[in-house]
C-alpha cells in the first residue's frame, strides 16, 4: 500500500526566511501534486509534477520531483505571512493500471509565517 | 469557466439518518473522485467515477456509496450516519487522457456534522 509522508508536520517561520517541506512516498510514481488549503477552505492546486527531475516555480514557491529517490520538495523563499496555510503533497500511482482517480495524500504541513 | 460545485455546503444530521451530497464537475471533466477529510485521518479517498462507472473504491464501509449521471454530475450517499462520519467531504474533477486522470480540481466541500 502506498504511503506518503511529509515533514515537517508543523513549520513556524519568520518572514523573510527560507525553508523546505519534504514529501516521501513508498511506491514508484512519476505523478505528484502539491496543494494548498486555507482554514475551512478547499484544496487549491499549486504544482503538477509529472516526470523525474521536474521543477516548477510560482512566486516564492518552488517544487521538484526526484522519482528515483521517491521524494518531492516544496521550497519556500523569503516567506511572507500570506503563505500561511496547510500544504499537502499527493501521489498518483494510477499509471500502474490500478488506483484510477485516486490521490494518496500526505498528512499535510501546517505553515505559519510570523512577522 | 465554472469550477467544481458541491452542494450543500453545510449539513447537520442526526445519528442513524442518511445523507446525499452532490458534486457538479468542471464542464468537460468526466471523472469525479470523492474524499473525506478529518483532523484524525487526514484526506482519505472514497471512490472515483468515470463515465457513470465506479473505477476505484477506497476502504470505507458499504454505508458509503455513490453514483454518477450521464452529465457527469455525481452524488455520494451515506446511510445510517455515525458520529465518526462528521467530516469535510471533498469532490474533485479531472479530465481522463489515455485512461489516466489529469490534474484534479477540488470543490469547496460539504461540511457534514452528525449529532
Amino acid at each position: 500500500e502506498l504511503k506518503v509522508e511529509q515533514n515537517p508536520l508543523f513549520l513556524s517561520m519568520q518572514e523573510g526566511k527560507n525553508y523546505t517541506i519534504y514529501c516521501n512516498y513508498s511506491t514508484t510514481s512519476d505523478r505528484l501534486y502539491w496543494y494548498r488549503q486555507d482554514p475551512g477552505k478547499s484544496l487549491e492546486s499549486l504544482f503538477v509534477l509529472l516526470s523525474n527531475g521536474a521543477v516548477k516555480q510560482e512566486g516564492r514557491l518552488m517544487a521538484s520531483l526526484d522519482t528515483k529517490a521517491r521524494l518531492s520538495t516544496l521550497h519556500i523563499t523569503a516567506a511572507v505571512h500570506d503563505l500561511s496555510a496547510t500544504y499537502f503533497c499527493a501521489v498518483d500511482i494510477s499509471a500502474g493500471g490500478t488506483s484510477y482517480g485516486k490521490l494518496t495524500f500526505g498528512q499535510g504541513t501546517i505553515l505559519t509565517v510570523h512577522p | 469557466k465554472a469550477g467544481v460545485t458541491q452542494t450543500p455546503r453545510y449539513l447537520i444530521k442526526t445519528r442513524g439518518q442518511q445523507v446525499t451530497l452532490s458534486c457538479s464537475p468542471i464542464s468537460g471533466h468526466r471523472s469525479v473522485s470523492w474524499y473525506q477529510q478529518t483532523p484524525g485521518q487526514g484526506l482519505q479517498f472514497l471512490f472515483e467515477y468515470f463515465s457513470e462507472t465506479q473505477r476505484n473504491k477506497g476502504n470505507f464501509p458499504g454505508r458509503f456509496s455513490g453514483r454518477q449521471f450521464s452529465n457527469s454530475r455525481s452524488e455520494m450517499n451515506v446511510s445510517t450516519l455515525e458520529l465518526g462520519d462528521s467530516a469535510l467531504y471533498l469532490c474533485a474533477s479531472s479530465l481522463v487522457v489515455g485512461g489516466l486522470n489529469t490534474e484534479a480540481f477540488f470543490g469547496q466541500g460539504t461540511r457534514l456534522t452528525v449529532v
